[in-house]
């Protein structure tokens, strides 16, 4: 079974560029999440999504971040402009439907603002 | 609102003897648990989960976990510590519903001597 793909790994951007993670759940999976985890601190939900329907997008701020999820499969997450505390790495995660099932985990992009 | 508390930032054990790393959450009604496991450079990945049942859980790589409902804790435990487990360690709490979101710990680092 393929993993979470996500892409670029690694990203560097100066402070008010945009910048834009994509990722790749596993196959099946309707629920996706987008983490953001600072380094020294555990990772953060940004947004979760059932098929193309956002669940929860409570504590991403929307004034500069964006995500989709377009026929429920791919995901993209956005950042319009980048602020240098957005340097975290971004993790992207998937499951099934259902509560009771752990997450698979991308391997995550790690975003360097200047 | 739930959360999870991992009390020790750093754990270091000598190889062979046991192991515990720490964890404690509050959540409303029966909670969900997890344990991921960290390894440089690479994404989250589960190790066990609590649903429901015996209160001792077994998981990946020889660990297993504790629920201790009236503690409200999760602890990570494992009867001989090898090297290569030498990772960070995240605890997760979920919401016991077909939707709920994980909150994670900020982890705790594992460090097993030779």
């Amino acid at each position: 079974e393929a993993g979470v793909a996500q892409s670029p790994r690694y990203k560097i951007i100066e402070k008010r560029q945009s910048v834009a993670f994509w990722c790749n759940p596993i196959s099946g999976h309707a629920t996706l999440y987008w983490y953001q985890q600072i380094l020294g601190q555990g990772p953060k939900l940004l947004i979760q999504f059932q098929n193309n329907g956002v669940v929860d997008d409570s504590q991403l701020p929307k004034d500069r971040f964006s995500a989709e999820r377009l026929k429920g499969v791919d995901s993209t997450l956005k950042i319009q402009p980048a602020k240098l505390e957005d340097s975290a790495v971004y993790l992207c995660a998937s499951s099934p439907s259902g509560g009771a099932t752990g997450y698979t985990f991308g391997s995550g992009t790690r975003l360097t603002v200047v | 609102a739930q959360s999870v508390a991992q009390p020790e930032d750093q754990v270091n054990v000598a190889e062979g003897n046991p192991l515990t790393v720490k964890c404690t959450y509050s959540v409303s009604g029966n909670p969900y648990l997890f344990w991921y496991v960290q390894y440089p450079n690479r994404g989250l990945q589960f190790l066990l989960k609590y649903i429901t049942g015996d209160n001792l859980v077994k998981g990946s790589y020889g660990f297993e976990a504790e629920f201790n409902k009236s503690q409200t804790s999760f602890h990570l435990k494992k009867p001989s510590a090898l090297v290569s487990d030498s990772a960070l360690y995240f605890c997760a709490v979920r919401e016991n519903t077909n939707a709920g979101k994980s909150t994670f710990g900020d982890g705790t680092t594992l460090t097993v001597k030779p």
